[in-house]
C-alpha cells in the first residue's frame, strides 16, 4: 500500500527559530510532492510543488527539498513567525491513468510556535 | 474571487440518517475532488469529478457518492450515516484534469458530527 510517513508528529518551537520537517514515502510511480499548510478548522493551502526531477523549492520562508532516490523529502521553515504555528501536511501524488492523478496525504506535523 | 466555498459549515446528525454536502469551486476550475479528513489525520481521497462525471474514487463505500452541476459545482451525499463518518468533509478545485503540476484549492470544509 501506498504510504507517505511524517516526522515528528508534533513540534514546539520558539519564534524566530528555524525548523525542518520530514516526509518520506513509499508511492510508486509518483508524479509530484506537495506540501501544504492547514490551520486548524481551515482547508489545507498549497506550499509548494516539486517534480521527481526537481531538487529544492523556496516559498518566502519555507523551502521543501526532494530526494526522489531516497523517497524522501523536508520543509525547512526559517525564521519561524507565531503565524506559522499549523498541521503541514506532506501528500504525494501518482499517476491514476487516463491523464490524471491520485494523491496520497501523510497525516501532518502539527507545528507549535511559541512567544 | 470567493474562492472554493463548502456548505453547510457545521452539520450534527443522527445514525442512520443522509446528508447532503455542497460546494461550489474557484471561479475557473472545472475538476472537484472530495476528502474526509478524521481528528489528527491526513485527509482521505473520496471521489473525483469533472465534466459531471465521477473520475476517480478512492476506498470509500457506495453510500458515499456525488454529482457534479453544469456549473462545476458538486454535492458529496451519504446515506445511512454511522459514528465512523464523523470527520471534516474537504472539496478541492482545480483546472484541467491532468496537469500534473496543477494546484488544488482547498474550501474550508464542513464538520460533520454523527451521534
Amino acid at each position: 500500500k501506498n504510504q507517505v510517513e511524517q516526522s515528528p508528529q508534533s513540534l514546539i518551537i520558539l519564534e524566530g527559530k528555524n525548523c525542518t520537517l520530514q516526509c518520506n514515502y513509499t508511492v510508486s510511480p509518483f508524479s509530484n510532492l506537495r506540501w501544504y499548510k492547514q490551520d486548524t478548522g481551515r482547508g489545507p493551502v498549497s506550499l509548494t510543488i516539486m517534480t521527481f526531477s526537481e531538487n529544492t523549492k523556496s516559498n518566502g520562508r519555507y523551502t521543501a527539498t526532494l530526494d526522489a532516490d531516497t523517497k524522501q523529502s523536508s520543509l525547512h521553515i526559517t525564521a519561524s513567525q507565531l503565524s506559522d504555528s499549523a498541521s503541514y501536511i506532506c501528500v504525494v501524488a501518482e499517476p491514476s491513468g487516463a491523464g490524471s492523478y491520485q494523491l496520497t496525504f501523510g497525516k501532518g506535523t502539527k507545528l507549535s510556535v511559541i512567544p | 474571487d470567493a474562492g472554493v466555498t463548502q456548505s453547510p459549515t457545521h452539520l450534527i446528525k443522527t445514525r442512520g440518517q443522509q446528508v447532503t454536502l455542497r460546494c461550489s469551486p474557484k471561479s475557473g476550475h472545472d475538476t472537484v475532488s472530495w476528502y474526509q479528513q478524521a481528528l489528527g489525520q491526513g485527509p482521505q481521497f473520496i471521489f473525483q469529478y469533472y465534466e459531471e462525471e465521477e473520475r476517480q474514487r478512492g476506498n470509500f463505500p457506495d453510500r458515499f457518492s456525488g454529482h457534479q452541476f453544469p456549473n462545476y459545482s458538486s454535492e458529496l451525499n451519504v446515506n445511512a450515516l454511522l459514528l465512523g463518518d464523523s470527520a471534516l468533509y474537504l472539496c478541492a478545485s482545480s483546472l484541467a484534469i491532468g496537469q500534473v503540476q496543477e494546484t488544488q484549492y482547498f474550501g474550508p470544509g464542513t464538520r460533520l458530527l454523527v451521534l
